[in-house]
């Protein structure tokens, strides 16, 4: 199996809503990544997860929450979101967190904030 | 800093012709270089990547070469499909993965 698991693959939310994008892969990896990615733009980093531990925060604001229940599952918990965070939400994963290594993306969850 | 300048698209080509797709690079060490590929509706997978001076990285027809001396890693195709079309991205990875702005890439039958 090496594949990265997003669930939902869309989600429309109001800004008062509360909910949450998951992401999951059973290919033992201890590195995981949420990246937000804006229609014709690149990825762009939010949160590093590394051994269950958050090792990077790309100061992001804090309606964005990130939890890693466990090495194989990583959360995305969303809160009073505005129009300007809809986006594609990707995650990603790599073997150890080190930079000489593949990342592997989900499909993303398209997120509309109305 | 560290940071990826690529090649604005969109980049439009016939079937079997060459493709050249120009990545530049700005490190503060010695990163490892990648390019990934986005199909519409899709996450990026990787292509090919590389991480020392010298190194080409190929796959499915696909090289780059990691040239120091000029701080590139153009991505090179010799005939590609109409299958290659997607935004191709060149990454950095350093301290962290920085990724280039994307190129378009739309081939005609």
């Amino acid at each position: 199996d090496t594949e990265v698991t997003q669930t939902p693959k869309h989600l429309v939310m109001g800004m008062t809503n509360k909910k949450s994008l998951k992401c999951e892969q059973h290919m033992g990896h201890r590195a995981m990544y949420w990246y937000k990615q804006k229609a014709k733009k690149p990825p762009e980093l939010m949160f590093v997860y590394s051994y269950e531990k958050l090792s990077i925060n790309e100061s992001v604001p804090s309606r964005f929450s990130p939890e890693c229940p466990n090495s194989s599952l990583l959360n995305l918990h969303l809160h009073a979101l505005q129009p300007e965070d809809s986006a594609l939400y990707l995650c990603a994963s790599s073997r150890t967190g080190t930079v000489n290594e593949k990342l592997f993306f989900g499909s993303g969850t398209q997120l509309s904030v109305l | 800093g560290n940071s990826v300048t690529q090649m604005e698209g969109p980049v439009t080509l016939s079937e079997e012709a060459f493709l050249t797709i120009n990545c530049t690079y700005t490190a503060t060490g010695y990163p490892s270089l990648f390019w990934y590929v986005q199909y519409p509706g899709e996450g990026l997978q990787l292509l090919l990547k590389a991480t020392k001076a010298d190194d080409k990285g190929s796959n499915k027809g696909f090289e780059a070469t990691y040239r120091k001396e000029t701080t590139s890693f153009h991505l090179e195709k010799g005939s590609v499909q109409v299958s290659d079309s997607a935004v191709y991205f060149c990454a950095l990875g350093f301290n962290k993965f920085y990724f280039g702005s994307g190129t378009k890439l739309n081939v005609k039958p």
